[in-house]
């Protein structure tokens, strides 16, 4: 069993829906949760973090991480064409080196 | 604008040869990554620096070796390159402290190996 798993979609969605993108994961001890956003033909880039569990909003991406299920999610509000791009999230111990990916979701927002 | 560099976009290399990929950051951080992303299996740590001359062994660390002389450089080392490393290989960047979570990817390097 992998230690993160995230569906690979692809998802694809009209322009304004709301996305909704999520990672199980299987070791309690994780602290810090993470969503990275890969364009095409780029390294990914952090877009949000949470530590522990509960809430955090910036713009129209929300996280949600659920320690009690192993369950962190990504909202995206009123999507767009530029938010086509593949979604990672990745967790990690608290001062660990090591973060674990999981395998991405691509997305797709059709204008 | 921080900045993790790497020396290649894409890479063609046949079975056997020894290969090397460079990896430079102008951020001044001390922990450096390679992974390599293939598809549905993610990112996977192949080995990581903490400091300089400093490296610990990730998840898949065979068949790869790495070099850190410089703070700011990270080479990945394939010392008998082999289809099975045909792969995306990405390094990151990270500060030492609080934010160590908040990895820097450079653009990635597509190896194929022939």
């Amino acid at each position: 069993q992998k230690e993160v798993e995230q569906d690979p979609g692809p998802l694809s969605v009209p322009e304004g829906a709301i996305v909704s993108l999520n990672c199980t994961y299987s070791n309690s001890a994780f602290q810090y949760f993470m969503w990275y956003r890969q364009y095409s033909r780029k390294g990914p880039e952090l877009l949000m973090y949470t530590y522990s569990s509960g809430n955090k909003e910036d713009g129209r991406f929300t996280a949600q991480v659920d320690k009690s299920s192993k369950y962190i999610s990504l909202f995206i509000r009123d999507s767009q064409p530029s938010d086509s791009a593949t979604y990672l999230c990745a967790m990690s111990l608290t001062g660990g080196f090591k973060t674990i990916f999981g395998a991405g979701t691509r997305l797709f927002v059709k204008a | 604008d921080v900045k993790v560099t790497q020396s290649s976009r894409y890479l063609v290399k046949r079975t056997g040869e020894k290969v090397f990929l460079e990896c430079v950051q102008d951020m001044d951080h001390e922990n450096m990554f390679w992974y390599r992303q293939d598809p549905g299996l993610g990112l996977r740590l192949i080995y990581f620096s903490y400091d300089v001359k400093m490296k610990e062994k990730g998840d898949i660390p065979e068949g790869y070796s790495v070099s850190r002389e410089k703070k700011e450089r990270f080479s990945l080392i394939l010392e008998s390159a082999s289809t099975n490393q045909t792969s995306m290989y990405l390094c990151a960047s990270t500060p030492k402290g609080q934010r160590f979570y908040e990895q820097y990817f450079g653009p990635g390097t597509r190896l194929t190996v022939t």
